[in-house]
């Protein structure tokens, strides 16, 4: 499994972007990269995945330079409610996509 | 709702009893995965159903540890002998059953005390 690092903790105010930066030095070649939201007593929640180059949808964009060795979640115009800890995984794809969760990244969104 | 479910969503018990999770997982979704979080930590993989086959099992899921995914459908995780260590947010979750980079939609989790 590539292993992911990403910062612990991130502030911010309303309104503004949020883009967090995620290593994955060893990603296989068919590996994707997948970023999961998860707010206090649920469940995690699948924000997006990308292979290559950038993804977009309602909720986040992810940027994935070409040596695909890290990858940036950018959450536009954040809101109160985007406060959540967010992963960033790379499921192996040799098996069943194994899910090996790090501690995540707090973002705290303040007013 | 058509998400994953899970039952109970809260189970306080004492040291020493035995306790059962139910999974009910989007229907369709061939593979169930269990996993277990505790405060401050991400999950942590402890089981893998395809249909009925148990695939995986992690080196947490110790002897006092069993799940079951009888007809390929729900999924129960039983813990039995509960220790206070096993107070934790067990989270179920499934995945179609393609390739390795299809998603998998996580249940709302049973949250354990063990007093």
């Amino acid at each position: 499994l590539a292993k992911t690092t990403q910062p612990i903790s991130m502030d911010s105010y309303e309104g503004q972007e949020v883009n967090i930066t995620c290593s994955h030095n060893n990603i296989a070649t068919n590996d994707y990269i997948t970023w999961y939201q998860q707010f206090p007593s649920q469940g995690p929640r699948f924000i997006i995945q990308g292979y290559k180059t950038k993804v977009t949808n309602e909720v986040a964009s992810l940027f994935i330079p070409a040596d695909r060795k890290s990858s940036t979640l950018s959450l536009p115009r954040v809101s109160l409610s985007d406060t959540a800890v967010y992963y960033c995984l790379v499921p192996s794809t040799d098996s069943w996509g194994k899910l090996q969760f790090g501690a995540g990244t707090q973002v705290v969104v303040t007013p | 709702d058509t998400g994953v479910s899970q039952n109970p969503r809260h189970k306080i018990t004492k040291r020493g009893q035995n306790v059962t999770f139910r999974c009910d997982p989007i229907s369709e979704h061939n593979r169930l995965y269990w996993y277990r979080q505790t405060l401050g930590q991400g999950p942590e993989f402890l089981t893998y159903f395809q249909n009925e086959a148990q695939l995986e099992k992690s080196r947490l899921l110790s002897d006092r540890f069993s799940a079951e995914r009888p007809k390929g459908s729900f999924s129960t995780l039983e813990i039995q002998r509960t220790e206070q260590g096993d107070s934790a947010m067990y989270l179920c979750a499934s995945s179609l059953g393609g390739t390795g980079e299809e998603t998998q939609y996580f249940g709302p989790g049973t949250r354990l005390l063990v007093l």
